[in-house]
Protein backbone atom coordinates (compact mmCIF):
# COMPACT_ATOMS: atom_id res chain seq x y z
CA UNK A 1 0.00 0.00 0.00
CA UNK A 2 1.62 3.24 -1.45
CA UNK A 3 -0.25 5.03 1.77
CA UNK A 4 2.40 3.34 4.18
CA UNK A 5 6.46 3.82 2.80
CA UNK A 6 8.84 1.97 4.38
CA UNK A 7 12.82 2.58 3.95
CA UNK A 8 15.45 1.10 3.64
CA UNK A 9 13.20 -1.75 2.14
CA UNK A 10 16.63 -3.55 2.22
CA UNK A 11 19.59 -3.28 4.64
CA UNK A 12 22.47 -5.61 5.40
CA UNK A 13 24.34 -4.86 9.05
CA UNK A 14 27.03 -5.83 11.36
CA UNK A 15 26.78 -7.07 14.58
CA UNK A 16 27.00 -4.08 16.99
CA UNK A 17 26.17 -0.94 14.32
CA UNK A 18 23.18 1.19 15.10
CA UNK A 19 20.50 1.36 12.52
CA UNK A 20 17.54 3.14 11.65
CA UNK A 21 14.27 2.26 9.76
CA UNK A 22 11.98 4.93 8.40
CA UNK A 23 8.03 4.59 8.03
CA UNK A 24 6.23 7.42 6.91
CA UNK A 25 2.22 7.19 5.62
CA UNK A 26 -0.26 9.59 3.81
CA UNK A 27 -3.10 7.95 5.65
CA UNK A 28 -3.33 10.85 8.03
CA UNK A 29 -3.55 7.95 10.90
CA UNK A 30 -2.68 8.62 14.53
CA UNK A 31 -1.68 5.58 15.35
CA UNK A 32 1.31 3.52 14.19
CA UNK A 33 2.93 0.17 14.74
CA UNK A 34 6.05 -1.68 14.34
CA UNK A 35 5.95 -5.38 13.71
CA UNK A 36 8.64 -7.78 13.42
CA UNK A 37 8.18 -11.46 10.95
CA UNK A 38 10.19 -14.32 11.47
CA UNK A 39 10.16 -17.49 8.91
CA UNK A 40 7.18 -19.85 10.16
CA UNK A 41 5.65 -17.27 12.41
CA UNK A 42 3.43 -14.63 12.47
CA UNK A 43 4.49 -10.83 13.39
CA UNK A 44 4.57 -9.63 16.57
CA UNK A 45 4.79 -6.17 17.75
CA UNK A 46 7.69 -4.48 18.89
CA UNK A 47 6.15 -0.87 19.50
CA UNK A 48 3.13 1.54 19.04
CA UNK A 49 2.36 4.78 19.10
CA UNK A 50 -1.14 6.43 19.56
CA UNK A 51 -0.17 9.82 19.20
CA UNK A 52 2.90 12.17 18.91
CA UNK A 53 3.34 11.62 22.49
CA UNK A 54 2.37 8.66 23.25
CA UNK A 55 4.85 5.97 22.84
CA UNK A 56 3.98 2.23 24.09
CA UNK A 57 6.51 -0.98 24.05
CA UNK A 58 4.87 -4.10 22.96
CA UNK A 59 5.54 -7.94 23.44
CA UNK A 60 8.88 -7.73 22.24
CA UNK A 61 10.63 -4.47 22.38
CA UNK A 62 14.05 -5.19 23.93
CA UNK A 63 16.64 -4.40 21.74
CA UNK A 64 14.53 -1.73 20.04
CA UNK A 65 13.90 1.91 20.21
CA UNK A 66 11.45 4.30 18.30
CA UNK A 67 10.88 7.98 17.75
CA UNK A 68 7.81 9.34 16.65
CA UNK A 69 8.64 12.83 14.97
CA UNK A 70 5.12 13.99 13.54
CA UNK A 71 1.90 12.47 13.31
CA UNK A 72 3.21 10.64 9.86
CA UNK A 73 6.60 9.13 10.60
CA UNK A 74 7.58 6.59 13.04
CA UNK A 75 11.35 5.32 13.43
CA UNK A 76 12.37 2.03 14.92
CA UNK A 77 16.45 1.87 16.07
CA UNK A 78 18.35 -1.24 16.65
CA UNK A 79 21.09 0.65 18.63
CA UNK A 80 23.64 -2.40 18.41
CA UNK A 81 22.32 -4.94 16.36
CA UNK A 82 22.60 -8.41 16.75
CA UNK A 83 22.41 -11.14 14.23
CA UNK A 84 18.91 -12.67 15.67
CA UNK A 85 17.50 -9.20 14.94
CA UNK A 86 17.36 -10.55 11.52
CA UNK A 87 13.98 -10.27 10.44
CA UNK A 88 11.08 -8.78 8.29
CA UNK A 89 10.14 -5.58 9.36
CA UNK A 90 6.78 -4.09 9.29
CA UNK A 91 5.23 -0.56 9.63
CA UNK A 92 1.53 -0.56 10.54
CA UNK A 93 -1.09 2.65 10.79
CA UNK A 94 -4.98 2.56 12.18
CA UNK A 95 -7.47 4.83 13.17
CA UNK A 96 -9.56 4.00 15.85
CA UNK A 97 -13.35 2.77 14.42
CA UNK A 98 -15.37 1.35 17.33
CA UNK A 99 -15.00 -2.30 17.84
CA UNK A 100 -11.71 -3.47 16.17
CA UNK A 101 -9.27 -1.46 14.41
CA UNK A 102 -7.93 -2.56 10.77
CA UNK A 103 -4.38 -2.14 10.08
CA UNK A 104 -2.67 -0.64 7.17
CA UNK A 105 0.83 -2.23 6.74
CA UNK A 106 3.87 -1.08 4.93
CA UNK A 107 5.69 -3.21 2.06
CA UNK A 108 8.51 -4.30 4.98
CA UNK A 109 12.18 -3.78 5.52
CA UNK A 110 14.29 -6.96 5.26
CA UNK A 111 17.26 -6.89 7.69
CA UNK A 112 20.10 -9.37 7.94
CA UNK A 113 22.40 -8.87 10.67
CA UNK A 114 25.71 -10.39 9.91
CA UNK B 1 -2.25 -13.33 26.58
CA UNK B 2 -3.73 -13.82 23.70
CA UNK B 3 -2.89 -17.56 22.01
CA UNK B 4 -3.43 -18.04 18.11
CA UNK B 5 -2.56 -21.14 15.99
CA UNK B 6 -3.44 -21.49 12.26
CA UNK B 7 -4.13 -24.48 10.43
CA UNK B 8 -2.64 -25.70 8.00
CA UNK B 9 0.48 -24.50 7.55
CA UNK B 10 0.59 -25.35 3.74
CA UNK B 11 -2.08 -25.79 1.42
CA UNK B 12 -2.11 -26.75 -1.88
CA UNK B 13 -5.32 -26.85 -4.18
CA UNK B 14 -6.37 -27.25 -7.81
CA UNK B 15 -7.45 -24.09 -9.25
CA UNK B 16 -11.29 -23.89 -9.05
CA UNK B 17 -11.29 -26.13 -5.78
CA UNK B 18 -11.96 -24.40 -2.17
CA UNK B 19 -9.33 -23.50 0.12
CA UNK B 20 -10.34 -23.48 4.20
CA UNK B 21 -7.79 -22.55 6.64
CA UNK B 22 -9.00 -22.50 10.23
CA UNK B 23 -7.41 -20.50 13.45
CA UNK B 24 -8.08 -21.00 17.33
CA UNK B 25 -8.10 -18.28 19.62
CA UNK B 26 -7.09 -18.83 23.65
CA UNK B 27 -8.81 -15.65 25.01
CA UNK B 28 -12.77 -15.22 25.09
CA UNK B 29 -12.53 -11.55 25.31
CA UNK B 30 -11.13 -11.46 21.86
CA UNK B 31 -13.59 -9.25 19.43
CA UNK B 32 -11.73 -8.55 15.96
CA UNK B 33 -10.50 -11.11 13.75
CA UNK B 34 -8.95 -9.91 10.56
CA UNK B 35 -7.61 -12.23 7.68
CA UNK B 36 -4.10 -10.69 6.10
CA UNK B 37 -3.06 -11.79 2.70
CA UNK B 38 0.34 -11.40 1.98
CA UNK B 39 2.17 -11.44 -1.30
CA UNK B 40 5.69 -11.95 -1.95
CA UNK B 41 7.77 -8.65 -1.37
CA UNK B 42 4.98 -6.86 -0.13
CA UNK B 43 2.72 -6.40 3.28
CA UNK B 44 0.02 -8.00 4.74
CA UNK B 45 -3.12 -6.56 2.94
CA UNK B 46 -6.67 -6.85 5.08
CA UNK B 47 -8.88 -9.38 2.55
CA UNK B 48 -11.66 -9.74 5.35
CA UNK B 49 -12.26 -9.28 8.85
CA UNK B 50 -15.02 -10.25 11.51
CA UNK B 51 -16.06 -9.00 14.93
CA UNK B 52 -17.40 -10.86 17.61
CA UNK B 53 -21.05 -9.34 17.28
CA UNK B 54 -21.63 -11.48 14.03
CA UNK B 55 -20.82 -15.08 13.41
CA UNK B 56 -20.28 -14.82 9.32
CA UNK B 57 -19.67 -12.46 6.72
CA UNK B 58 -18.90 -12.85 2.86
CA UNK B 59 -17.40 -10.32 -0.10
CA UNK B 60 -17.46 -12.65 -3.24
CA UNK B 61 -15.64 -15.62 -2.79
CA UNK B 62 -14.11 -14.81 0.39
CA UNK B 63 -15.99 -15.95 3.94
CA UNK B 64 -15.28 -15.98 7.32
CA UNK B 65 -16.87 -17.64 9.95
CA UNK B 66 -17.03 -17.55 13.61
CA UNK B 67 -17.54 -19.61 16.34
CA UNK B 68 -17.33 -18.36 19.55
CA UNK B 69 -18.29 -21.15 21.70
CA UNK B 70 -15.51 -23.11 20.23
CA UNK B 71 -13.09 -20.07 19.81
CA UNK B 72 -12.09 -20.73 16.44
CA UNK B 73 -12.54 -19.20 13.30
CA UNK B 74 -12.39 -20.08 9.49
CA UNK B 75 -10.84 -18.49 6.52
CA UNK B 76 -13.35 -19.88 3.43
CA UNK B 77 -12.03 -19.06 -0.51
CA UNK B 78 -13.84 -20.76 -3.41
CA UNK B 79 -13.21 -20.87 -6.55
CA UNK B 80 -9.77 -20.39 -6.39
CA UNK B 81 -7.41 -18.74 -9.16
CA UNK B 82 -3.58 -18.94 -9.46
CA UNK B 83 -3.75 -15.22 -7.83
CA UNK B 84 -4.70 -16.15 -4.69
CA UNK B 85 -1.81 -18.11 -4.02
CA UNK B 86 0.10 -16.40 -1.14
CA UNK B 87 0.39 -16.71 2.56
CA UNK B 88 -2.68 -16.03 4.85
CA UNK B 89 -2.57 -14.75 8.39
CA UNK B 90 -4.79 -14.91 10.83
CA UNK B 91 -5.32 -12.76 13.74
CA UNK B 92 -7.12 -11.71 16.91
CA UNK B 93 -7.49 -8.98 19.78
CA UNK B 94 -9.36 -7.16 22.42
CA UNK B 95 -7.76 -4.04 21.39
CA UNK B 96 -5.89 -2.43 18.80
CA UNK B 97 -2.30 -2.78 19.99
CA UNK B 98 -2.56 -6.69 21.35
CA UNK B 99 -2.94 -8.29 17.92
CA UNK B 100 -1.87 -11.61 17.97
CA UNK B 101 -1.36 -13.71 14.44
CA UNK B 102 -1.29 -17.19 13.33
CA UNK B 103 2.05 -18.46 12.07
CA UNK B 104 0.61 -18.13 8.68
CA UNK B 105 -0.71 -20.59 5.87
CA UNK B 106 1.30 -20.90 2.51
CA UNK B 107 -1.81 -21.30 -0.63
CA UNK B 108 -0.80 -22.97 -3.16
CA UNK B 109 -3.20 -22.71 -6.28
CA UNK B 110 -2.21 -25.11 -8.40
CA UNK B 111 -3.53 -24.27 -12.60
Amino acid sequence: DADVTQTPRNRITKTGKRIMLECSQTKGHDRMYWYRQDPGLGLRLIYYSFDVKDINKGEISDGYSVSRQAQAKFSLSLESAIPNQTALYFCATSVPTGLGETQYFGPGTRLLVL
Amino acid sequence: GENVEQHPSTLSVQEGDSAVIKCTYSDSASNYFPWYKQELGKGPQLIIDIRSNVGEKKDQRIAVTLNKTAKHFSLHITETQPEDSAVYFCAASIVPHDMRFGAGTRLTVKP
